[in-house]
């Protein structure tokens, strides 16, 4: 059951502009969704995050933006850079067992 | 300061023999999930475990595949029996409770079976 749905597997922006990931949830007990980001051969790291209280969560050039009545979340990179270039896993949580649910990935290029 | 341990990094298996994978969380951490991630797709929940409990397992194949994490020891996933679509990158991951709070990965065990 493909509760985390990520539907673009590639994304590639140039640098400097803005880049956006989406993410589509089927799950209305997920109450805390997360962006991964990973390198080859290295395992996820965490990136940013948010609460299902909350709508919007900025870190720096990442932002985080939730729309709870549509499923979805959006991770905003701006401006992006080359060092970005990486699979981007969208996560969501919560639930009566409170494991860790991921979409597939999207591969984002920044291109110099 | 050690993060999460896997190993072996690489395993390479026959079909039909046992593959053994272990996760050493971080320290402090009692909560752990085993991910498996196919050549070019994403991650897939397999089980979720706390000391001496299995909390969901439901995305791990009903024959073949099992996983613990003891009192003492690193969480081992095994694997028997192993055939070619096994071959796939495993993650696991630990975190100190639940619900909240990010997942802190490993960097993953390869298995390859021939």
């Amino acid at each position: 059951d493909q509760q985390v749905k990520q539907n673009s597997p590639s994304l590639s922006v140039q640098e400097g502009r803005i880049s956006i990931l989406n993410c589509d949830y089927t799950n209305s007990m997920f109450d805390y969704f997360l962006w991964y980001k990973k390198y080859p051969a290295e395992g996820p790291t965490f990136l940013i995050s948010i609460s299902s209280i909350k709508d919007k969560n900025e870190d720096g050039r990442f932002t985080v933006f939730l729309n709870k009545s549509a499923k979805h979340l959006s991770l905003h990179i701006v401006p992006s850079q080359p060092g970005d270039s990486a699979v981007y896993f969208c996560a969501a949580s919560g639930g009566n067992n409170n494991d860790m649910r991921f979409g597939a990935g999207t591969r984002l290029t920044v291109k110099p | 300061n050690a993060g999460v341990m896997q190993n072996p990094r690489h395993l390479v298996r026959r079909r039909g023999q046992e593959a053994r994978l272990r996760c050493s969380p971080m320290k402090g951490h009692s909560h752990v999930y085993w991910y498996r991630q196919l050549p070019e797709e994403g991650l897939k929940f397999m089980v979720y475990l706390q000391k001496e409990n299995i909390i969901d397992e439901s995305g791990m194949p009903k024959e073949r595949f099992s996983a613990e994490f003891p009192k003492e020891g690193p969480s081992i996933l095994r694997i028997q029996q192993v055939v070619r679509g096994d071959s796939a990158a495993y993650f696991c991951a630990s975190s100190p409770k639940i619900s909240t709070g990010e997942l802190f990965f490993g960097e993953g065990s390869r298995l390859t079976v021939l």
